[in-house]
C-alpha cells in the first residue's frame, strides 16, 4: 500500500522565493496534518484538515505561510516569500480521523532557504 | 487539556541492555497513547499504540509499552538493545478532538553503544 507521499524531498531556494510543498495522503484517510521539525523547536503542528476543511491553523507562523486541500488526495503548503528561518523539514501526515487511529507520516521535505 | 512529558532528552544504553524510555501523560478523557520512532532523515513511524484494549501493548522491533493509569505513564521498553535501535522516539497522546490530532512529546534520542 502506498504511504503518504511528499514532494519535493529536498528544496534549496533563495530568500524571497516562493516555495510549494506537496502531499498526497493515504487513500481513505480523511485528516491531513502539516508539521515542521527543527533542532531548536522540535516537531510543531502547523495546520490540520478534516474532510478537506482546515480545522486548526493556529500553528501557522505568519501570513507568509498558507495551506490548501482542494480535494481528498492532495494538499499544498506554500511559503511566500521564504526566509532563511523557514529552513526545516516539513512533514505531512494523514490519519483515518479517529482518536485511536494514529498518524501516518511521509518522508518529509527538507527545505533550505539561503 | 492533553499533554505529554518525556523524561530525558537523551538516553544511552549498551548493546544488549534494557531500553527504558519514559513518558507521562495528562488527559481529561481516557487517553489513546502512541509511540513513534524516527530514524535519521526519515519520517516518524508508528511503533505501537494503546487504545484501551490491553494495558501491555506490543509493537514492532521487539518494543512494548505498558499503560499505567495510576501513574499516568506509558513507558517504552525493549529487553535487549540493538545498534539499529538508535533513533529518536516520540510519545504522543490523542487530543480527542475531531480528526485524530495528536499531542507529541519533545522526543528522546536513544544512543546504543557497542
Amino acid at each position: 500500500d502506498a504511504g503518504v507521499i511528499q514532494s519535493p524531498r529536498h528544496e534549496v531556494t533563495e530568500m524571497g522565493q516562493e516555495v510549494t510543498l506537496r502531499c498526497k495522503p493515504i487513500s481513505g484517510h480523511n485528516s491531513l496534518f502539516w508539521y515542521r521539525q527543527t533542532m531548536m523547536r522540535g516537531l510543531e503542528l502547523l495546520i490540520y484538515f478534516n474532510n478537506n476543511v482546515p480545522i486548526d491553523d493556529s500553528g501557522m507562523p505568519e501570513d507568509r505561510f498558507s495551506a490548501k486541500m482542494p480535494n481528498a488526495s492532495f494538499s499544498t503548503l506554500k511559503i511566500q516569500p521564504s526566509e532563511p528561518r523557514d529552513s526545516a523539514v516539513y512533514f505531512c501526515a494523514s490519519s483515518p480521523g479517529t482518536s485511536g487511529g494514529g498518524l501516518f507520516f511521509g518522508e518529509g521535505s527538507r527545505l533550505t532557504v539561503l | 487539556a492533553q499533554s505529554v512529558t518525556q523524561l530525558g532528552s537523551h538516553v544511552s544504553v549498551s548493546e544488549g541492555a534494557l531500553v527504558l524510555l519514559r513518558c507521562n501523560y495528562s488527559s481529561s478523557v481516557p487517553p489513546y497513547l502512541f509511540w513513534y520512532v524516527q530514524y535519521p532523515n526519515q519520517g516518524l513511524q508508528l511503533l505501537l499504540k494503546y487504545t484501551s484494549a490491553a494495558t501491555l501493548v506490543k509493537g514492532i522491533n521487539g518494543f512494548e509499552a505498558e499503560f499505567k493509569k495510576s501513574e499516568t505513564s506509558f513507558h517504552l521498553t525493549k529487553p535487549s538493545a540493538h545498534m539499529s535501535d538508535a533513533a529518536e522516539y516520540f510519545c504522543a497522546v490523542s487530543e480527542g478532538s475531531q480528526g485524530g490530532k495528536l499531542i507529541f512529546g519533545q522526543g528522546t534520542e536513544l544512543s546504543v553503544k557497542p
